[in-house]
Formats: C-alpha cells, sequence, structure tokens
C-alpha cells in the first residue's frame, strides 16, 4: 500500500525566514511520481512540481527548492525567505502510473503554513 | 481557456435531498476524476474516467453516481445526501500524454449537508 505523510500540520514563520516541509512516502513500486500542490486560502489547487522516481536531481525555482531522496524517501520542499503569499495548505502526492490511465494518487494530509509578516 | 471549472461552489443540502455537480475542462483532456477533501484527510478519490462514456470507482465511491457523456464533462451525483458526505469537491483532469502528467484542478464546490 501507498502512503505519504507529512507530519507537520501547522508550521509559522516569520516573513525572510527560510522553512522545510517535509514529505514521507512509501510504496514497493520502483516507478512513481511525487507532486507538490499549493492550496492557498482561495482553496483552488496549485501544481508545483513533479518528479520521477529516477530522477533524483534537485529542483531550485526562485525561492522553492526541493530536495528528492530516495535512500529516507523523503521529497522535502524548501521555501527560502517566505513571503505573507506563500501561507497556504501544502500537499505532497505519490503517483503510481497504470497503463489503463489510472493514476493511483495518494495525498498527504497536508501542511499548513502561516508567514507572520 | 478556463481550465477546470465546477459549478455550484456552494451548495446546502438537506439530508436525503439530490444534486449534480458538474465539472468541465476545455483543454481536451481524456482523464477526469472527482475528489473529495475532508479536514485532515487530505484528498481522497471518489470516481474517475478515462475518457468519455467511460466511469470507474475510486477510493470512496459509496454514496455517488458520476456520468461522462461528453469528453468535456464529468457529473457527480448524490441520489440522497447524508451528513457524512459534507465536504470540499474537487474535480480534476489531465492530458493523455504521459502517466505523470500532473492534474489540474477545479475551484472546488463546498457542499453542506444538514
Amino acid at each position: 500500500a501507498q502512503k505519504v505523510t507529512q507530519a507537520q500540520t501547522e508550521i509559522s514563520v516569520v516573513e525572510k525566514e527560510d522553512v522545510t516541509l517535509d514529505c514521507v512516502y512509501e510504496t514497493r513500486d520502483t516507478t512513481y511520481y511525487l507532486f507538490w500542490y499549493k492550496q492557498p486560502p482561495s482553496g483552488e489547487l496549485v501544481f508545483l512540481i513533479r518528479r520521477n522516481s529516477f530522477d533524483e536531481q534537485n529542483e531550485i525555482s526562485g525561492r522553492y527548492s526541493w530536495n528528492f531522496q530516495k535512500s529516507t524517501s523523503s521529497f522535502n520542499f524548501t521555501i527560502t525567505a517566505s513571503q505573507v503569499v506563500d501561507s497556504a495548505v501544502y500537499f505532497c502526492a505519490l503517483i503510481l502510473p497504470n497503463s489503463g490511465g489510472y493514476q493511483k494518487v495518494t495525498f498527504g494530509t497536508g501542511t499548513k503554513l502561516q508567514v507572520i509578516p | 481557456n478556463a481550465g477546470v471549472t465546477q459549478t455550484p461552489k456552494f451548495r446546502v443540502l438537506k439530508t436525503g435531498q439530490s444534486m449534480t455537480l458538474l465539472c468541465a475542462q476545455d483543454m481536451n483532456h481524456e482523464y477526469m476524476y472527482w475528489y473529495r477533501q475532508d479536514p485532515g484527510m487530505g484528498l481522497r478519490l471518489i470516481h474517475y474516467s478515462v475518457g468519455e462514456g467511460t466511469t470507474a470507482k475510486g477510493e470512496v465511491p459509496d454514496g455517488y453516481n458520476v456520468s461522462r457523456l461528453k469528453k468535456q464533462n464529468f457529473l457527480l451525483g448524490l441520489e440522497s445526501a447524508a451528513p457524512s458526505q459534507t465536504s470540499v469537491y474537487f474535480c480534476a483532469s489531465r492530458g493523455n500524454s504521459g502517466t505523470y502528467n500532473e492534474q489540474f484542478f477545479g475551484p472546488g464546490t463546498r457542499l453542506t449537508v444538514l
């Protein structure tokens, strides 16, 4: 069975601080994909990044960076110099592809980030 | 492009009433999904569709029915609403050029069943 654990339920940081959101996953499959989504207070889900199981390169996009480590089954997300607009719930998701087109998607329970001005 | 849209945005039902949630996408996506989001539980898949005229059950299908008569629309029905179906419902779609494409989500429908 697949599982995604986001142990941090809520995090509060002061603006300009760096913050890391943890994501630990479990799967027996060797091919899988990991995603991060952002859910701002307005409620919509915004795609941030995907990573496949064969690509352990870390990625940086502006103030956002992701650290994928298969050895620890983790896909952590760091926001550098946080801003109030980063306040949101962040979801990590594990996706197993299937030839029938069905993506077995397992979402974590989310981490609510509050950035205090 | 409007992307994925959902109608209505909010709804309050009484126990036993029925309703249909409409999801529409204008990206010509093959695959569409209905999720529910409950506090502390992330998103759970209700039903999904891999193409026009097809539907299949997800993790939590009981109490819901779906239909995909047109490629761009995916309807979620509640025949007899129960308080346990109070939730935020998200529709999503994805393209068919690879199994790892991200899902695009609609804005959500907040449903309260009294």
